[in-house]
């Protein structure tokens, strides 16, 4: 099993929607999580860090559950600009244990 | 501009072939990273470098040399090219936190496309 799963999609949702993405972890002895942003052929960015708290940073709201192991991702309102692969990443030590990553298309 | 950099950005060449990739950072972090993703556009870590010592290996054919002049610089040498090398190679730095163990933002290069024909 791997460490840190996601489901890949793609998820197509129409422009101004909300859009949630659920990503699971196996290894619970990983410090943090993350979600990164990859676009098409170009290289992974950090959207936001996840705190067990929840953040929020405009449209974008992250959330982790260490007692149930998952990670979420929530869009809303939408933008053709989201579309993307969202990275579900934790870190385990010294080192970033990344997932396969779920495809977002926002069509107008 | 500060940022991660990689040279070259696309390297076609044949099996059985030795190639290098490099990469620089001028962010002033302390850490580098070479990670593969793969065609199922899977993410994973291969070396990283801690002031050019090497923290983390993982299981990679010896066929992968890293090297890191500086730690600034970290380069990836790869001999006797397969066909399975064929994948993106990126570059990463970031500064570690406190007692080792915090990893802060990791900032990425644009990637080094590997085919193997």
């Amino acid at each position: 099993r791997k460490e840190v799963e996601q489901d890949p999609g793609p998820f197509n949702v129409p422009e101004g929607a909300t859009v949630a993405f659920n990503c699971t972890y196996s290894n619970s002895a990983s410090q943090s999580f993350f979600w990164y942003r990859q676009d098409c052929r170009k290289e992974p960015k950090l959207l936001m860090s996840v705190y067990s708290s929840g953040n929020e940073d405009g449209r974008f709201t992250a959330q982790l559950n260490r007692a149930s192991q998952y990670i979420s991702l929530l869009i809303r309102d939408s933008k053709l600009s989201d579309s993307a692969t969202y990275l579900c990443v934790g870190l385990y030590g010294n080192k970033l244990v990344f997932g396969a990553g779920t495809i977002l298309r926002v069509k107008s | 501009d500060t940022a991660v950099s990689q040279t070259p950005k696309y390297l076609v060449t044949q099996m059985g072939n030795d190639k290098s990739i490099k990469c620089e950072q001028n962010l002033g972090h302390d850490t580098m990273y070479w990670y593969k993703q793969d065609s199922k556009k899977f993410l994973k870590i291969m070396f990283s470098y801690n002031n050019k010592e090497l923290i983390i290996n993982e299981t990679v054919p010896n066929r992968f040399s890293p090297k890191s002049p500086d730690k600034a610089h970290l380069n990836l040498h790869i001999n006797s090219l397969e066909l399975g090398d064929s994948a993106v190679y990126f570059c990463a730095s970031s500064q570690e936190g406190a007692g080792g163990r915090w990893v802060d933002t990791q900032y990425f290069g644009p990637g080094t496309r590997l085919t193997v024909l």
